[in-house]
């Protein structure tokens, strides 16, 4: 049964602590993205990676990292740089430059 | 600059109420369109990909058509469970653009 999965579903930070949110899918695609959703706007693109070892700042990096060791799982830290990370997060995967199919998503709320 | 416009933001529809949806954009090198259904709290389901003008998809009680300029999707004879998010995407590049989606509420 292929697909991504997301993990946490909910995730709460305190101030000044870095989280990590996974993402890990089993569809073999090359591609990984990650997005943040905020009420009433579009997706926006934080990073991507079209291959292992690899990955490119998307539209809103700052305050956030991402890694990609394995092919399957692509992580994505929310650093204390990010002044307002409070957002739903979606991960994405595609054969490079074709249909990107989502995760079920992570609710980051900061307290 | 790459931009990609959703309108309108909600529509309500009695049920049974044909309607369209658009998605208009403006970007170098369209590689292809894509639409997505989003219910609240989920992820997006894909629904189309549109590759060229002229280009149409069905399924169900929903079908997409792809202009130069913009797509529609089109809704015939909606049902409350279509109600949700509609998101449309284009992709430049190695990059995707979202719209920031159309909500639509069907009523019984």
């Amino acid at each position: 049964d292929g697909g991504i999965t997301q993990s946490p579903k909910y995730l709460f930070r305190k101030e000044g602590q870095n989280v990590t949110l996974s993402c890990e899918q089993n569809l073999n695609h090359d591609a990984m993205y990650w997005y943040r959703q905020d009420p009433g706007q579009g997706l926006r693109l934080i990073y991507y990676s079209q291959i292992v070892n690899d990955f490119q700042k998307g539209d809103i990096a700052e305050g956030y990292s991402v890694s990609r060791e394995k092919k399957e799982s692509f992580p994505l830290t929310v650093t204390s740089a990010q002044k307002n990370p409070t957002a739903f997060y979606l991960c994405a995967s595609s054969i490079p430059r074709d249909t990107q199919y989502f995760g079920p998503g992570t609710r980051l709320t900061v307290l | 600059e790459d931009q990609v416009t959703q309108s309108p933001e909600a529509l309500r529809l009695q049920e049974g109420e044909s309607s369209s949806l658009n998605c208009s954009y403006t970007v170098s090198g369209l590689r292809g369109l894509f639409w997505y259904r989003q219910d609240p709290g989920k992820g997006p389901e894909f629904l189309f990909t549109l590759y060229s003008a002229g280009e149409e998809k069905e399924k169900e009680r929903l079908k997409a058509t792809l202009t130069k300029k913009e797509s529609f999707l089109h809704i015939t004879a909606p049902k409350p469970e279509d109600s949700a998010t509609y998101l449309c995407a284009v992709q430049s590049g190695d990059k995707f653009y979202f719209g920031s989606g159309t909500k639509l509420n069907v009523k019984p």
